[in-house]
């Protein structure tokens, strides 16, 4: 199967300060991989594109200054938080399709962030 | 954008009972995948069926793509399957960017009891 990977599981981090997230394809490449966020008892919702090799593309309302996406290899794209503050709180989840199978996609098993 | 609603919202059962659960979707899509969202967040991989239908075990899906819905069918339920099962769709003329994302719906509460 295709596995994809998250890190850390969960973060608490202060106010005003930037959390990393990892996302990475195990075994598959995914030149495409795409964040998501979930609040409590609701649905995902898309936050952005991160595409290897270019710019990521964000979802109308998403800040991208606040929300940095860098997709640096065929399997790994991170998504980092700046500045930090507790609205950001959330459940972060990533998915990618197989490269050359672009339906079907493959979900992280998310990072939970608790901005303190 | 492509709306995509489920039903019914929250679902209650007897170990041992059936179910099945819908979700219509407003334009035609390449992609419509189930999930269930176990307690701890991460979402499994029910079923990839953007028409006909799949059986696993004592899940199946069937999507009619000419109508617009599909349904996951759940048979002699088990505790285990409490959680949240979300439907999602997705479009894409060309491979790679938000075209190939996936669109969910609400999602349906599940819980069994023993």
């Amino acid at each position: 199967g295709a596995v994809v990977s998250q890190h850390p599981s969960w973060v608490i981090c202060k106010s005003g300060t930037s959390v990393k997230i990892e996302c990475r394809s195990l075994d598959f490449q995914a030149t495409t991989m795409f964040w998501y966020r979930q609040f409590p008892k609701q649905s995902l919702m898309l936050m952005a594109t991160s595409n290897e090799g270019s710019k990521a593309t964000y979802e109308q309302g998403v800040e991208k200054d606040k929300f940095l996406i860098n997709h640096a290899s065929l399997t790994l794209s991170t998504l980092t938080v700046t500045s930090a503050h507790p609205e950001d709180s959330s459940f972060y989840i990533c998915s990618a399709p197989r490269t050359g199978m672009p339906y079907e996609q493959y979900f992280g098993p998310g990072t939970r962030l608790t901005v303190t | 954008g492509i709306q995509v609603e489920q039903s019914p919202p929250d679902l209650i059962l007897q170990e041992g009972a059936n179910s099945t659960l819908r979700c219509n979707f407003s334009d035609s899509v390449n992609n419509l995948q189930w999930f269930h969202q176990n307690p701890w967040g991460q979402l499994i991989n029910l079923f990839y069926i953007p028409s006909g239908t799949k059986q696993n075990g004592r899940l199946s899906a069937t999507t009619v793509a000419t109508e617009r819905y599909s349904l996951l069918y759940i048979s002699s339920s088990q505790t285990t399957d409490s959680g949240v099962y979300f439907c999602a769709v997705g479009y894409s003329m060309n491979y790679g960017g938000s075209q190939g994302n996936l669109i969910f719906g609400k999602g349906t509460k599940l819980s069994v009891k023993p």
